[in-house]
């Protein structure tokens, strides 16, 4: 089984200040790993993911990942917020289900603010 | 063109009716998906259909039927609605590929009265 704890559920920054949104996991076996960012009133889009291979992870709108085995975390960082980053942010695990596809766990989310 | 499209956008509707809510695909992928998504932001799986076969059906009441007449369509019928299942309900579609990427629909906000 496996599972996913996002710390805070609220993070606030100053624009054009560091962002970092917390993710740490659990799983029996190697995980696949995501982030997923969810504007207002929208669907889940994916920001960026690891599956094998370097565990530094870029993806869009500057955000990256990076995944530590030791620590069990993926968190998410972007050196510069920028208003229109606002939005909750959802980490999630991929493990193969009993029926063979994928099942996605996700956290409970992390909300985040831009402070202008 | 709209990758994942549900209808409808919003649904108002009293304690004890039926309703449904489709899912569209124009991805070609195998895989669709129902998630619920509570107030608090939890979002949770319910259903997974691969190539119109059921493959994850987690802990949800027998009220709430997926039905997918084919591989690119994915509707869920709720019967006897109750408060609690006021939540917005997201359709997803992937590949199959437990490594890929989920995308999502708009989601449709259902609010039980």
């Amino acid at each position: 089984a496996q599972s996913v704890t996002q710390l805070g559920s609220h993070v606030s920054v100053s624009e054009g200040a560091l962002v970092l949104l917390r993710c740490n996991y659990s799983s029996s076996v190697p995980p696949y790993l995501f982030w997923y960012v969810q504007y207002p009133n929208q669907g889940l889009q994916l920001l960026l993911k690891y599956t094998t291979g370097a565990t530094l992870v870029k993806g869009i709108n500057g955000f990256e990942a990076e995944f530590k085995k030791s620590e069990t975390s993926f968190h998410l960082t972007k050196p510069s917020a920028h208003m229109s980053d606002a939005a909750e942010y959802f980490c999630a695990v991929s493990a193969r289900s009993n029926f063979g596809n994928e099942k996605l766990t996700f956290g409970t989310g992390t909300r985040l603010t831009i402070i202008p | 063109d709209t990758a994942v499209s549900q209808t409808p956008k919003y649904l108002v509707t009293q304690m004890g009716n039926d309703k449904s809510i489709k899912c569209e695909q124009n991805l070609g992928h195998d895989t669709m998906y129902w998630y619920k998504q509570d107030s608090k932001k939890f979002l949770k799986i319910m259903f997974s259909y691969n190539n119109k076969e059921l493959i994850i059906n987690e802990t949800v009441p027998n009220r709430f039927s997926p039905k997918s007449p084919d591989k690119a369509h994915l509707n869920l019928h709720i019967n006897s609605l109750e408060l609690g299942d006021s939540a917005v309900y997201f359709c997803a579609s992937s590949r199959g590929d437990w490594r890929g990427e989920q995308f999502f629909g708009p989601g449709t906000r259902l609010t039980v009265l």
